[in-house]
């Protein structure tokens, strides 16, 4: 069964430095895709970043970067220039397809605090 | 585009009563996604709809759970003899491919 991990429950940082967020996951797929989705409090979830696991490149969107290490099946999440916006909660999410249905599997979440 | 829209945004309800969540997603998009969501967890996955065919239903989707995508245009989840362990986020998503995009989701109360 697919399962993604995220080791850290709460992480904190002060405002303009970098943060690395975890992630594991288990699989024995050999091509599928991971996410980051951030969750702002009481507002809906919004796609961070996506990689597709066949490109060895990780991805970057702006600030928000990936180190997607496969052999590992870790999946970390690292915020540059931290900002009181980025504050939220982060999961990391897997999806599986099934006899031709998607699904995501979600991490527990990383709840991330900026400190002014 | 509009985005996902959902509706309504809040429910209470009664134990025993039976309640139903609409979401509209994003109009080009055919896979249409149900997760539900408690407090301090990440979402877990419900059913999932390509175009109006539900493909897919979590065993969490109990005998008291249904879904329908008529027409492959909106869908409603259906919630019968309402539980407390039902309170919780019901999130909708939708895709064309693989970058699902989320609705605000319905918060369910359940007393």
């Amino acid at each position: 069964a697919q399962t993604v991990t995220q080791s850290q429950p709460e992480m904190s940082v002060q405002e303009a430095e970098t943060v690395t967020l975890s992630c594991t996951y288990d699989t024995s797929e050999s091509d599928y895709y991971l996410f980051w989705y951030k969750q702002p409090p009481s507002r809906q979830m919004i796609l961070v970043i996506r990689q597709e696991a066949y490109k060895q490149q990780n991805a970057t969107e702006n600030r928000f970067s990936v180190n997607f290490q496969k052999a590992a099946k870790s999946f970390s999440l690292k915020i540059s220039d931290s900002q009181l916006g980025d504050a939220a909660m982060y999961f990391c999410a897997y999806r599986v397809i099934i006899q031709g249905a998607q699904k995501l599997v979600f991490g527990q979440g990383t709840r991330l605090t900026i400190n002014p | 585009d509009t985005g996902v829209s959902q509706d309504p945004r809040h429910k209470i309800t009664k134990r025993g009563q039976n309640v139903t969540f609409r979401c509209d997603p994003i109009s080009e998009h055919n896979r249409l996604y149900w997760y539900r969501q408690t407090l301090g967890q990440g979402p877990e996955f419900l059913t999932y709809f390509q175009n109006e065919a539900q493909l897919e239903k979590s065993r969490l989707l109990s005998d008291r759970f249904s879904a329908e995508r008529p027409k492959g245009s909106f869908s409603t989840l259906e919630i019968q003899r309402t539980e407390q362990g039902d309170s919780a986020m019901y999130l909708c998503a939708s895709s064309l491919r693989d970058r699902a995009r989320f609705g605000p989701g319905t918060r369910l109360t359940v007393l």
